[in-house]
């Protein structure tokens, strides 16, 4: 079974709304990242949340982390056509360094 | 600085050849992972080097699959003779130190596919 599992699978809304996708892994982890995929590029860190927080900010994002639950929240504010991309959550374990993945979220920006 | 630069970005190949995937790793990176993703499922890890040694592999689906960094710098992975599961993109992605808290940054991929 997966480690990160995005939901919802692909979101369309329009620019200047708020777009929320939901991540949940299976194991204890050391910390959980975000990535941004463009078409045919490779992928962007976002943010990196450690499994002692609760919540963060950087710019229009604000990812949470509920250990308890095993799921994170990513929110992107305001959303503009160029955030039209796929979103990754990763996990990391303790004890190790790969990241493992989730299958992702296609957010549509609609102009 | 550069980014993570991967070659070709394309490759098309049948089934049974084999095929020499690259990775150049930002300047400096000594931590280089690489990762794959197969049609509709999810990334996946395949290994880590830390310069040239290997510091995990657990991820190598079998031993078709043969990775090198020979002086600490750019990697290869090689596939022979591959397969049709073998197609899907390739990452590589770089990080400067060790620790599970450090970004690693992430190559365009390169397209496999093997017919």
């Amino acid at each position: 079974s997966q480690q990160g599992e995005e939901d919802p699978q692909a979101l369309s809304i329009q620019e200047g709304e708020n777009a929320t996708m939901n991540c949940s892994y299976k194991t204890s982890i050391n910390n959980l990242q975000w990535y941004r995929q463009n078409s045919g590029r490779g992928l962007v860190h976002l943010i990196l949340i450690r499994s002692n927080e609760r919540e963060k900010h950087s710019g229009r994002l604000r990812v949470t982390l509920d250990t308890s639950k095993k799921s994170s929240s990513l929110l992107i504010t305001a959303s503009r056509a160029a955030d039209t991309a796929s979103y990754f959550c990763a996990t990391v374990v303790f004890g190790n360094e790969k990241l493992t993945f989730g299958t992702g979220t296609r957010l549509t920006i609609i102009p | 600085e550069a980014g993570v630069t991967q070659f070709p970005s394309h490759s098309v190949i049948e089934k049974g050849q084999t095929v020499t995937l690259r990775c150049d790793p930002i300047s400096g990176h000594d931590n280089l992972y690489w990762y794959r993703r197969v049609m509709g499922k999810e990334i996946k890890f395949l290994l880590h080097f830390v310069k040239e040694s290997k510091q995990d592999e657990s991820g190598m689906p079998n031993n078709r699959f043969l990775a090198e960094r020979t002086g600490g710098t750019y990697s290869t992975l090689k596939v022979q003779p591959a397969e049709l599961e073998d197609s899907g993109v390739y990452f590589c992605a770089s990080s400067r130190s060790r620790g599970a808290v450090y970004e690693q940054y992430f190559g365009p991929g390169t397209r496999l596919t093997v017919t």
